[in-house]
């Protein structure tokens, strides 16, 4: 069964810094989707980005970007230009490219930006 | 705009009194889901529908069923809720079709809090 591991459970930055939040999942597939999800307290789950296993450049999204190591089986996720409004919890997720529709979650980081 | 719609965002129920909790979307995707999320931890699925085909996690309750009338609703029925299953409850879509960019990626509603007293 796959795994997603987020080994930071909370982490902070200063507004317009930078900051990595990290990930890894263990899968023997080779067709996979990679996913950060953000959850502000009390408030809906929105999609931050995601990434395709078989896409060998890493996806951005405006200030968001990940560094997608395969082999290494690692998504971190970069924030740029850190915002006070970026302050949530922080999912990363992985599905299976295989037909199987679950979502298998990491435990969250807590990101905290300070003014 | 397209989303998906969580109807009531805040349900009490109390102890062994069943609820529904609703949820619809205007995306017109085939695949819906149910997530159960407790205080600062992941989301958990619980079930979800492919189209009209029913598929549950080998672990969730049996006190928690689900109805799909049609493509738009889904409704998550907790039989008999005890205090363990007060949580946020959390509806998501996704496509299999469509654009590749959204293919296959979950979107999901700003959830129902349910208290059980």
């Amino acid at each position: 069964a796959q795994t997603v591991t987020q080994s930071q459970p909370e982490m902070s930055v200063q507004e317009a810094e930078t900051v990595t939040l990290s990930c890894t999942y263990d899968t023997s597939e080779s067709d996979y989707y990679l996913f950060w999800y953000k959850q502000p307290p009390s408030r809906q789950m929105i999609l931050v980005i995601r990434q395709e296993a078989y896409k060998q450049q890493n996806a951005t999204e405006n200030r968001f970007s990940v560094n997608f190591q395969k082999a290494a089986k690692s998504f971190s996720l970069k924030i740029s230009d850190s915002q006070l409004g970026d302050a949530a919890m922080y999912f990363c997720a992985y599905r299976s490219g295989g037909g199987s529709e679950k979502l298998v979650f990491g435990k969250g980081t807590k990101l905290t930006v300070n003014p | 705009d397209a989303m998906v719609i969580q109807n009531p965002r805040y349900q009490v129920t109390q102890f062994g009194k069943p609820v529904t909790l609703s949820c619809s979307q205007t995306l017109n995707h085939n695949v819906m889901y149910w997530y159960q999320q407790k205080s600062s931890q992941a989301p958990k699925l619980l079930f979800h529908y492919y189209d009209k085909d029913f598929n549950n996690e080998a672990d969730t309750p049996d006190n928690f069923q689900s109805r799909r009338p049609n493509t738009s609703f889904c409704f998550l029925d907790i039989r008999s809720p005890g205090l363990g299953d007060a949580a946020m409850y959390l509806c998501a879509t996704s496509s299999l079709g469509g654009l590749a960019g959204a293919r296959n990626t979950q979107y999901f509603g700003p959830g129902t809090r349910l208290t059980v007293l």
